[in-house]
């Protein structure tokens, strides 16, 4: 039982250039989130999903697109990527069945770095 | 939208000394209130939560957490610290009508000595 997982660990981008970060997670969770956490500031939602096949906008969407095509995955799209986005990138799930839902799992992160 | 503070960036103790992690939270309706620990170059892990119930919740790793309602805090505490207690913790409130809607503070590193 690996939990959650994000590919790549660690990546370097110049401004405009596009990546797809990814999470996956073998709990059989409904929810997924993207977060990103600079210094200082803790940790913001992106965006996040409810289900397959759903995503909604979280507290700092612009810039970014996600997809939840298969259940234990969700992906993370820069498509002109901006130095702003120099981050790292954590993905959490959690389940939906009362008296579990409230915990989230959390990956190991995604270090980006945009130049 | 709801929201917490961590007044204190970082907070050293002796081992062996009590430690207290500060958090206060802002939000309309009852809050539902969380610290995570992050060790380097890891992912946040749960430490506990509250929802309802007894303002004094216990949690992983010899951690309690008491809520104030009064004072709206939220503060995270050890009656003994380890060494391998050194990390950074986050507190976290989350929107009591929308359960995906979780707002982290700015975290708080917490440094334990021999």
């Amino acid at each position: 039982n690996a939990g959650v997982t994000q590919t790549p660990k660690f990546r370097v981008l110049k401004t405009g250039q596009s990546m797809t970060l990814l999470c996956a997670q073998d709990m059989n969770h409904e929810y997924m989130y993207w977060y990103r956490q600079d210094p200082g500031m803790g940790l913001r939602l992106i965006h996040y999903s409810v289900g397959e096949g759903t995503t909604a906008k979280g507290e700092v969407p612009d810039g970014y697109n996600v997809s939840r095509l298969k259940k234990q995955n969700f992906l993370l799209g820069l498509e002109s990527a901006a130095p702003s986005q120099t981050s790292v990138y954590f993905c959490a799930s959690r389940d939906q069945w009362v008296g579990n839902q409230e915990t989230q799992y959390f990956g190991p992160g995604t270090r980006l770095l945009v130049l | 939208a709801q929201s917490v503070a961590q007044p204190e960036d970082q907070v050293n103790v002796a081992e062996g000394n009590p430690l207290t992690v500060k958090c206060t939270y802002s939000v309309s309706g009852n809050p539902y209130l969380f610290w995570y620990v992050q060790y380097p170059n890891r992912g946040l892990q749960f430490l506990l939560k509250y929802i309802t119930g007894d303002n004094l919740v216990k949690g992983s790793y010899g951690f309690e957490a008491e809520f104030n309602k009064s004072q709206t805090s939220f503060h995270l505490k050890k009656p003994s610290a380890l060494v391998s207690d050194s990390a950074l913790y986050f507190c976290a409130v989350r929107a009591p009508y929308n359960n995906n809607d979780m707002r982290f503070g700015a975290g708080t590193r917490l440094t334990v000595k021999p």
